[in-house]
């Protein structure tokens, strides 16, 4: 059974600071990271995917993968109340393959 | 910008009645996808659909569940006796060739009564 943890928040950040989004991942044959944004009702939205180890920055958002440990992670600069919303960690062990989702972390970015 | 659309965005129905939910997937992509939110849940993979056959499925994808693609732009989700504890928001996807994306509709919320 393929399991994506996440913790569940939820987590509150102030305006401009920086936000902190964890997940772990069972399965090692995975091979490909996502996260998205999930306002509540609405449908999931990418923010930021990744493949290999290390870090990968979009703008405000950093993904950082560490295969070893089955960790990947999302850094939020500059944090926004219009950030506040669930991230859904997803993971896939293959270009065409289902992704497993973890159950979100819900951010709430304080004015 | 190209975009998955699903129809309807609510359904409400009777259970034990079948239901038949609705995507059109963005027009170059060939793989398909379903998967549905139980409210306050995580989301949890139904199927997968390339070159018109099930790709793979989940344990939750039993035999009351079917999808299609009828024609060369719809992708349709038919749950044949419908119980209370499908109410759910189910999401279409789609993916291209040679892309690691899967792009989701808005979703349909299924209310089962």
């Amino acid at each position: 059974q393929k399991e994506v943890e996440q913790n569940s928040g939820p987590l509150s950040v102030p305006e401009g600071a920086i936000a902190s989004l964890n997940c772990t991942y069972s399965d090692r044959g995975s091979q490909s990271f996502f996260w998205y944004r999930q306002y509540s009702g609405k449908s999931p939205e990418l923010i930021m995917f990744i493949y290999s180890n290390g870090d990968k920055e979009d703008g405000r958002f950093t993904a950082q993968l560490n295969k070893a440990s089955q960790y990947v992670s999302l850094l939020i600069r500059d944090s926004q109340p219009s950030d506040s919303a669930t991230y859904l960690c997803a993971v896939s062990d293959g270009s065409a393959r289902q992704l497993t989702f973890g159950s979100g972390t819900q951010l709430t970015v304080l004015p | 910008e190209p975009e998955v659309t699903q129809t309807p965005s609510h359904q409400v129905t009777q259970m034990g009645q079948e239901v038949i939910l609705r995507c059109v997937p963005i027009s170059n992509h060939l793989y398909f996808y379903w998967y549905r939110q139980i409210l306050g849940q995580k989301v949890e993979f139904l199927v997968s659909f390339y070159n018109n056959e099930i790709s793979e499925k989940s344990e939750i994808f039993d035999d009351q569940f079917s999808v299609e693609r009828p024609d060369g732009s719809n992708f349709t989700l038919k749950i044949r006796s419908t119980k209370l504890e499908d109410s759910a928001m189910y999401f279409c996807a789609s993916k291209p060739v040679g892309g690691n994306i899967q792009y989701f509709g808005a979703g349909t919320r299924l209310s089962v009564l």
